[in-house]
């Protein structure tokens, strides 16, 4: 089975503070994803990436920033968070491989406070 | 640039009835489909998927979905719930860009 692992499932951060959240999957995907998760509003992509170094904006890439060193491995950066920042943050992996197209597999989620 | 629509945000069910929640899509080229669910504090798992082939795909746990082209929805139905179905499910589309476009969610909650 394939495993998407997050750093932590709750954190409380202050306004200003720089908070990493990790993202490891052990299944050898070349895609990673980034994604928030707000009621009303489904999920919204952040930031993906599709091989090491290699990043892509998503629909609401501002106020965050993401790092792909190692294949296995997605950081989305908040450089300076802020309230409105206040979500639950999902991150996904995802194989080019045929028949598995594009079927996305989840971590646990990170749900963060900024107070 | 395909979008999803989940026609119903919340849906209450008793135990043991029948339930559908619907999902219309748009897309200008072939899609992939597919429903996830999300059990309260977790992240999303994923239910069932239609890559190609039989328009009709199953879950483990008794869910199924049909493809149907002309009307582009893949509806999903349970002919009787469990308590335990209660959860957020979403619909996804994706036209083999590697990303997926969701729906807003659909919240099914199973009164006993």
């Amino acid at each position: 089975d394939v495993k998407v692992t997050q750093s932590s499932r709750y954190l409380v951060k202050r306004t200003g503070e720089k908070v990493f959240l990790e993202c490891v999957q052990d299944m050898d995907h070349e895609n990673m994803f980034w994604y928030r998760q707000d009621p009303g509003l489904g999920l919204r992509l952040i930031y993906f990436s599709y091989d090491v170094k290699m990043k892509e904006k998503g629909d609401i890439p501002e106020g965050y920033s993401v790092s792909r060193e190692k294949k296995e491995r997605f950081s989305l950066i908040l450089e300076s968070a802020s309230t409105n920042q206040t979500s639950m943050y999902l991150c996904a992996s995802s194989s080019h491989a045929s028949g598995d197209t594009d079927t996305q597999y989840f971590g646990p989620g990170t749900r963060l406070t900024v107070l | 640039a395909q979008s999803v629509t989940q026609l119903d945000s919340q849906v209450p069910v008793f135990e043991e009835a029948p339930v559908e929640l619907r999902c219309n899509y748009s897309s200008s080229v072939s899609v992939y489909l597919f429903w996830y669910v999300q059990y309260p504090n977790q992240g999303l798992q994923l239910l069932l998927k239609y890559l190609s082939g039989s328009t009709l795909v199953e879950s483990i746990n008794g869910f199924e979905a049909e493809f149907n082209k002309s009307q582009t929805s893949f509806h999903l139905r349970k002919p009787s719930v469990h308590i335990s179905d209660t959860a957020e499910y979403f619909c996804a589309v994706s036209a083999g860009s590697y990303q997926l476009t969701f729906g807003k969610g659909t919240k099914l909650s199973v009164i006993p």
